[in-house]
């Protein structure tokens, strides 16, 4: 079962800092998931990554699969980017079966006026 | 924005009663995704149908079922209600066309009192 671990559990930034969450993981994987979460439950796919980095607007994600790691950036963040930032990892079964996703437990994000 | 919808957005069962949700997939998409997110945690993968079929299932037991229908709509099934089945579901729709990148409903909320 593949363990995923997240940091830092909880962030509070100034508007227009750079930010970084961390995700790590502990066995090899088809892809990895950066997603948002706002309250009330909606959750948005940000990216999908199985090697290198990929941007999109202010977001950046990189993952390093020798390290098994990955990370989510956030260039000049704004209030409205307050949200909890969930990676999620993909693999599949010996069998070929779906194991769908398996979360981390989450990044909150608050950015301050 | 997403197509993947689900119902009801809110649900309040009692212990012992039984709960179908509702899922409707991005088009195009013929895989579809559960998952349970307790308060304060990650989702937790329930299970994954392709096709009309289970493929894959997470550590819950056999009073969650599910269905999948012609049209790669879904619907989860939980029987015999217990409270701490009280959480947030979600359903997510992917393909291989789509990269396995999962586009997520905005949940329903259940409590069981």
């Amino acid at each position: 079962k593949n363990e995923v671990e997240q940091s830092p559990q909880n962030l509070t930034a100034q508007e227009g800092e750079f930010i970084t969450i961390n995700c790590s993981y502990s066995v090899g994987i088809s892809a990895l998931h950066w997603l948002q979460q706002h309250p009330g439950g909606g959750i948005v796919s940000l990216f999908m990554l199985s090697s290198g980095k990929k941007k999109h607007g202010r977001l950046i994600a990189t993952i390093n699969i020798q390290e098994k790691h990955s990370s989510l950036h956030i260039t000049a963040s704004h209030p409205r980017d307050s949200a909890v930032y969930i990676c999620a990892v993909a693999s599949w079964s010996s069998g070929g079966g779906a194991d769908g996703l398996t979360f981390g437990k989450g990044t909150h994000l608050i950015i301050q006026p | 924005e997403t197509g993947v919808t689900q119902s009801p957005t809110h649900l309040i069962k009692t212990r012992g009663q039984q709960v179908t949700l509702r899922c409707s997939s991005q088009s195009g998409h013929n895989t579809v995704s559960w998952y349970q997110q307790a308060l304060g945690q990650g989702p937790q993968f329930i299970f994954q149908y392709y096709r009309e079929e289970e493929n894959g299932r997470g550590n819950f037991p056999p009073r969650f079922s599910g269905l999948q229908f012609p049209n790669y709509s879904s619907e989860l099934n939980v029987n015999a209600l217990e409270l701490d089945d009280s959480a947030l579901y979600l359903c997510a729709s992917s393909s291989k066309s789509s990269g396995g990148l999962g586009y997520f409903g905005p949940g329903t909320r259940l409590t069981v009192l």
